[in-house]
């Protein structure tokens, strides 16, 4: 079957650095997703891996290993506004969207 | 980039009416939209794949005489909650793909569905 897993919830200090893990399982594959929504809002993108390797942009960074089916989402220079949930989804063979249940980010001054 | 336009932002309505949702493609053309709900603390659930000029595509659990979907033109596409009751209470959002790019799912800004 087909299962996106991240963490639930997780915790940083304003001005760090953050990694948000996300495993993934789809039929196919191509190419995974990184979304970030606040409470009471829709999903806005934040990235799309579907090669190997870091894809850098401004204070946030997304990771992809194929081999592995893992991803990670890198949040540098932590601000209060970057507390959301951040969703993981991967695309498989029919271009579907298969969604993780989201993290959310909590930060603390 | 693309905008994908859904109304209304909130709607509160009583038990056993019908509400619609909207959501228009304002600066592409959208063959394919998607419809998601989402529950309180809860991911993304896909509830249907409607794609313009034929008939939805439901998940299974989501029954399609209550949630009727019409995809009549490549920049609208509507859900209307049939008989709404108050479990049917959720944020609903659609998700427009622009053809052309492969990473091109919009959001619209959803809509918070109260059912009294």
């Amino acid at each position: 079957g087909q299962n996106i897993d991240q963490p639930t919830e997780m915790t940083a200090t304003e001005g760090a650095i953050v990694q948000i893990n996300c495993t993934y399982q789809t039929s196919g594959f191509n190419g995974l997703f990184w979304y970030q929504q606040h409470a009471g809002e829709a999903p806005t993108f934040l990235s799309y891996n579907v090669l190997d390797g870091l894809e850098e942009k401004g204070r946030f960074s997304s990771f992809l290993s194929r081999s592995k089916g893992y991803s990670y989402l890198l949040l540098k220079e932590l601000q209060m506004k970057d507390s959301a949930s951040y969703l993981c989804a991967g695309m498989d063979s029919n271009y579907q969207l298969i969604w993780g249940a989201g993290t959310k980010l909590i930060i603390k001054p | 980039g693309a905008v994908v336009s859904q109304h209304p932002s909130r709607v509160i309505c009583k038990s056993g009416t019908s509400v619609k949702i909207e959501c228009r493609s304002l600066d592409f053309q959208a063959t394919t939209m998607f419809w998601y709900r989402q529950f309180p603390k809860q991911s993304l659930m896909l509830m249907a794949t409607s794609n313009e000029g034929s008939k939805a595509t439901y998940e299974q659990g989501v029954e399609k005489d209550k949630f009727l979907i019409n995809h009549a033109s490549l920049t609208l596409s509507t859900l209307t909650v049939t008989s709404a009751h108050p479990e049917d209470s959720s944020f609903y959002i659609c998700s427009a793909r622009d053809g052309g790019e492969v990473n091109g799912y919009t959001f619209g800004s959803g809509t918070r569905l109260t059912v009294v």
